[in-house]
């Protein structure tokens, strides 16, 4: 069955560090996504992106984030210099469909430990 | 902005037990997720619904547009069905998610 993978399953960094997260979506999805959530908190949406651009994001993807489709399979998440709120689990997911019209399908998660 | 509650925020249940997990939500949405997140984290979609009802195995999702409720019922519980179940839905504010049902399953 098809599935999202995200790597890696577990980061830890320093406050100020660069970090990339990876995901590899479904292949014939046209729709990604990254989540995160926070130790004991809900999830929150971060960012959409859809035909090689951010169709929408929430108020917490500032400038120190970002997202890429560097080639036809991965789509990454960077944050540029991480701050200690950062620590979360962070999911990708993909869909066919927009997300009102198709089911999504979530990653496993990475868990990123900002100390 | 959106907002998504859910009830109850923990349920104990003995297996066997018919369970039900509500979600009110305060606008129109275009669709409304139901989702499981496993113990180690990792996060299923079990339905995505706009309208009516939908059935999976021993699951069943239920909404009501004008009320603005749905429900998530699980028939014949058994252990595994213990996680987190959250409800996400969709409007102008993108996804927004509720904060989880935690639902332990005895055997």
């Amino acid at each position: 069955e098809p599935e999202v993978t995200q790597t890696p399953s577990h980061q830890v960094t320093q406050m100020g560090q660069e970090v990339i997260l990876r995901c590899v979506p479904i292949s014939n999805h046209l729709y990604f996504y990254w989540y995160r959530q926070i130790l004991g908190q809900k999830v929150e949406f971060l960012v959409s992106f859809y035909n090689n651009e951010i169709s929408e994001k929430s108020e917490i993807f500032d400038d120190q984030f970002s997202v890429e489709r560097p080639d036809g399979s991965n789509f990454t998440l960077k944050i540029r210099s991480t701050k200690l709120e950062d620590s979360a689990m962070y999911f990708c997911a993909s869909s066919e469909l927009r997300v009102s019209s198709g089911e999504l399908f979530f990653g496993e998660g990475s868990r990123l430990t900002v100390l | 902005k959106n907002e998504v509650e859910q009830s109850p925020q923990n349920l104990t249940a003995q297996e066997g037990e018919f369970i039900t997990i509500n979600c009110s939500y305060s606008v129109g949405i275009s669709a409304l997720h139901w989702l499981q997140q496993h113990p180690g984290g990792g996060i299923v979609s079990l339905f995505m619904l706009s309208s009516g009802k939908k059935k999976h195995g021993r699951l069943i999702a239920t909404i009501n547009i004008q009320e603005k409720h749905s429900s998530l019922h699980i028939t014949a519980s058994h252990p595994r069905d213990s996680a987190v179940y959250i409800c996400a839905i969709r409007g102008a504010d993108g996804l927004t998610f509720g904060k989880g049902t935690h639902l332990i399953i005895q055997p």
